[in-house]
C-alpha cells in the first residue's frame, strides 16, 4: 500500500494568517497516461464526517471557498488556507487515489 | 439534496458479525460506485471496502478482506456491509461514502460506530 504521511501533526495559525499542510507520498501518484496527481484533501471538523475539499491535487470541490487551494506532484503535495478563518479549525487528511486508497495521519489546525 | 444515513451499529462480542446499512437519497444511486471508510477512535481514516454503480465488482482492504462482504440493493438505495468476524480493532465509527469518480469520496454520512468488546 502507498503511505501518506503529513506534517505537521499540528499547527496554531493567527485569524487572516496562512496555514500550510504537508503529505508525502511513498511513491509517485501521478499516473503517466493521465498525467493527473491521484491524490484529494478532506477537512474533518468535529463530531462530523469528512468533507472533500481539493481532488486531483488542486481541484476545488463545488462550493468549497476560494481560500482553500492545493498544489504539487509525484510526491509531495501541499494544501494552503490563505487566510485563516475560526471555521477552519479542523483535522485535514490526505488520501491517495492512485492505488487501494489510504489517507494521511492528519493534521489538526488550530487558531493561536 | 444527496443525504446518505447509516444504520447497524452497536456493541458486539469478538467473533461475532454487524451488518451495517447505508440508505442514500437524493441521487441515483446506481450511478455511483459507493464505499464504506471507517474511523477508529480518535485515530485516522481507513478505507474499508467499495462496490461499483452495478454491483459487479467488489474491493476490500487487506486487514478485512475475507471477514467483510460490501453488497449493494439499487432497488431500495442501499448499501450494505456484513461484518464477520469481528475483532477488537474493528471498533470505529463507520462512514459510507458516494465515490465522485476514480476513489474520490464526495459525500460521506453521518457515520455508525460499531465496538467490539467483551
Amino acid at each position: 500500500d502507498i503511505v501518506m504521511t503529513q506534517s505537521p501533526d499540528s499547527l496554531a495559525v493567527s485569524l487572516g494568517e496562512r496555514a500550510t499542510v504537508n503529505c508525502k507520498s511513498s511513491q509517485s501518484v501521478l499516473y503517466s497516461s493521465d498525467n493527473k496527481n491521484y491524490l484529494a484533501w478532506y477537512q474533518q471538523k468535529p463530531g462530523q464526517p469528512p468533507n472533500l475539499l481539493i481532488y486531483w491535487a488542486s481541484t476545488r470541490e463545488s462550493g468549497v471557498p476560494d481560500r482553500f487551494s492545493g498544489s504539487g506532484s509525484g510526491t509531495d503535495f501541499t494544501l494552503t488556507i490563505s487566510s485563516l478563518r475560526a471555521e477552519d479549525v479542523a483535522v485535514y487528511y490526505c488520501q491517495q487515489y492512485y492505488g487501494s486508497p489510504t489517507f494521511g495521519q492528519g493534521t489538526k489546525v488550530e487558531i493561536k | 439534496e444527496v443525504q446518505l444515513v447509516e444504520s447497524g451499529g452497536g456493541l458486539v462480542q469478538p467473533g461475532g458479525s454487524l451488518r451495517l446499512s447505508c440508505a442514500a437519497s437524493g441521487f441515483t444511486a446506481s450511478n455511483y460506485a459507493m464505499s464504506w471508510v471507517r474511523q477508529a477512535p480518535g485515530k485516522g481514516l481507513e478505507w474499508v471496502s467499495a462496490i461499483s454503480g452495478s454491483g459487479s465488482h467488489t474491493f476490500y482492504a487487506d486487514s478485512v478482506k475475507g471477514r467483510f462482504t460490501i453488497s449493494r440493493d439499487n432497488s431500495k438505495n442501499t448499501l450494505y456491509l456484513q461484518m464477520n468476524s469481528l475483532r477488537a480493532e474493528d471498533t470505529a465509527v463507520y462512514f459510507c461514502a458516494r465515490v465522485k469518480q476514480e476513489k474520490i469520496f464526495d459525500r460521506w454520512g453521518q457515520g455508525t460506530l460499531v465496538t467490539v468488546s467483551s
